[in-house]
């Protein structure tokens, strides 16, 4: 059963900083990974689609890479800015098909103005 | 468009009333999915439904009744529902290309039993 554990669990950093989240999942045959961002009491926004051929993505200030065979996916978001702050979610397929995702717990970040 | 549509966005029900979510998306997906996400917990699959037709049930209790009645519409019909299934119910879709693909959530409808 593939699991999915993200660190730190919280980060508070002041803004203008640039930061590392981290993702790793117990089963690397992954189809591929994708980085959530969940605003408190709303919905999860897709930040980045990792396909396990690539090696890392970019948009914008955020850029994704992937390490399939280490079983480890990194978030690098550059000059953090407040409206940064949310909890950050990282989810890897649990089969083949339409099986759903397996998320993490989350890291929960805070940008201090 | 990548916009996943649900309603209605809060719902407060009794234990014994019958009521259902509604979710909607117009990106030609294929597959459509339930998730329950209690507060600072990570998401929970419910329902997959690929092709229109039920693929994954986690377990659910029979209280949580999913319909899809096209490749447009997934609802989640709810019933005799206890206090601790208030929860933030989420939709997604995705497409279905070999493997998953990107899936897309809609903003939740925050349900509160009493």
């Amino acid at each position: 059963k593939q699991e999915v554990t993200q660190i730190p669990a919280a980060l508070s950093v002041p803004e203008g900083e640039n930061l590392v989240l981290n993702c790793s999942f117990t089963d690397s045959a992954i189809y591929n990974l994708q980085w959530f961002r969940q605003d408190p009491g709303k919905g999860l926004t897709s930040l980045l689609l990792i396909q396990s051929s690539q090696r890392e993505q970019t948009s914008g200030r955020l850029n994704a890479s992937l390490d399939k065979s280490s079983g480890r996916s990194t978030l690098y978001i550059a000059a953090s800015q407040p409206g940064d702050s949310a909890t950050y979610l990282c989810a890897v397929p649990s089969g083949g098909g339409a099986d759903g995702l397996t998320f993490g717990k989350g890291t929960h970040l805070i940008i201090q103005p | 468009d990548t916009e996943v549509t649900q309603t209605p966005k809060h719902l407060v029900m009794g234990m014994t009333n019958k009521k259902s979510l509604k979710c909607e998306q117009h990106m030609g997906h294929r597959a459509m999915y339930w998730y329950k996400q209690k507060a600072k917990k990570p998401p929970e699959l419910m329902f997959v439904y690929s092709y229109e037709k039920l693929s994954i049930n986690e377990s659910v209790p029979s209280r949580f009744s999913p319909e899809c009645p096209n490749s447009s519409l997934l609802n989640l019909h709810l019933h005799a529902l206890q206090p601790e299934d208030s929860a933030l119910y989420l939709c997604a879709s995705s497409h279905i290309a070999g493997g998953p693909g990107e899936l897309f959530f809609g903003e939740g409808s925050r349900l509160t039993v009493l």
